[in-house]
C-alpha cells in the first residue's frame, strides 16, 4: 500500500501569514492527490483535486503543486476561517495523517 | 440540493453487528462511485470503503476486509455499510461521501460529504 505522510503535523501561524504543507507519498501517485479542510465537528471540504486544481467555490488564495511524489497545499494569506486540519488524500483512498493550523 | 444523510450508528457491544445507511439526493446518484470513511475520536481521517456506480467493484481498508460490507442500491440512492465483528477500535464517525474518482488527468475527490453518523463499540 501507498502511504502518505504529511509534514508538519502540527503548525502555529498568525493571520496574513503564507503557509504551506507538503504531503508525501512513498511511491509515485501522479497526480491522484486530492486535499481536504476540516474543521471540529464537521465533515471535511474538497479543497484541491487532481494536485492543483481548485475546487469550485474555494478561494483563490488556496493553491496545490506537485507531482509523483511530492505535493504541496499552500496558502497564499492566511484568514481566520482556515484554522482546521488539512488532509492529503491518494487516488481514493487512503489520507494523510493530517496537519492542524492554529492560530499564533 | 446536493445531500447525503447517513443514519443507524449507535452503541454496540464488542463482536456485535451494525449497518449503516446513507441517503442521497439531489444527484443521480447511479453516476458515482461512493465511500465510506471514519474518524476516530481525536484521529485522522480513514477511507474504510468504496464501490463503482453498479457495484461491480469494491475495495476496503485491510483492517475491515471480511468483516464489513459495503453496498448500494441504486433503485433508492442508498449506500450501506453493513459492519459485523465490530471491535473497540471501529468506534468513530463513520461519513459517506461521494467519489469523482479518477482518470487519466489525475484524482478529482470526494465532494459531497454527509454530517456523519457515531458508530461506539463499547460492552
Amino acid at each position: 500500500d501507498i502511504q502518505l505522510t504529511q509534514s508538519p503535523s502540527f503548525l502555529s501561524a498568525s493571520v496574513g501569514d503564507r503557509v504551506t504543507i507538503t504531503c508525501r507519498a512513498s511511491q509515485g501517485i501522479s497526480s491522484y492527490l486530492a486535499w481536504y479542510q476540516q474543521k471540529p465537528g464537521k465533515a471535511p471540504k474538497l479543497l484541491i483535486y487532481a494536485a492543483s486544481t481548485l475546487q469550485s467555490g474555494v478561494p483563490s488564495r488556496f493553491s496545490g503543486s506537485g507531482s509523483g511524489t511530492e505535493f504541496t497545499l499552500t496558502i497564499s494569506s492566511l484568514q481566520p476561517e482556515d484554522f482546521a486540519t488539512y488532509y492529503c488524500q491518494q487516488l481514493n483512498s487512503y489520507f494523510g495523517g493530517g496537519t492542524k493550523v492554529e492560530i499564533k | 440540493e446536493v445531500q447525503l444523510v447517513e443514519s443507524g450508528g449507535g452503541l454496540v457491544q464488542p463482536g456485535g453487528s451494525l449497518r449503516l445507511s446513507c441517503a442521497a439526493s439531489g444527484f443521480t446518484f447511479s453516476s458515482y462511485w461512493m465511500s465510506w470513511v471514519r474518524q476516530a475520536p481525536g484521529k485522522g481521517l480513514e477511507w474504510v470503503a468504496n464501490i463503482k456506480q453498479d457495484g461491480s467493484e469494491k475495495y476496503y481498508v485491510d483492517s475491515v476486509k471480511g468483516r464489513f460490507t459495503i453496498s448500494r442500491d441504486n433503485a433508492k440512492n442508498s449506500l450501506y455499510l453493513q459492519m459485523n465483528s465490530l471491535r473497540a477500535e471501529d468506534t468513530a464517525v463513520y461519513y459517506c461521501a461521494r467519489d469523482r474518482t479518477y482518470d487519466s488527468s489525475g484524482y478529482y475527490g470526494m465532494d459531497v460529504w454527509g454530517q456523519g453518523t457515531t458508530v461506539n463499540v463499547s460492552s
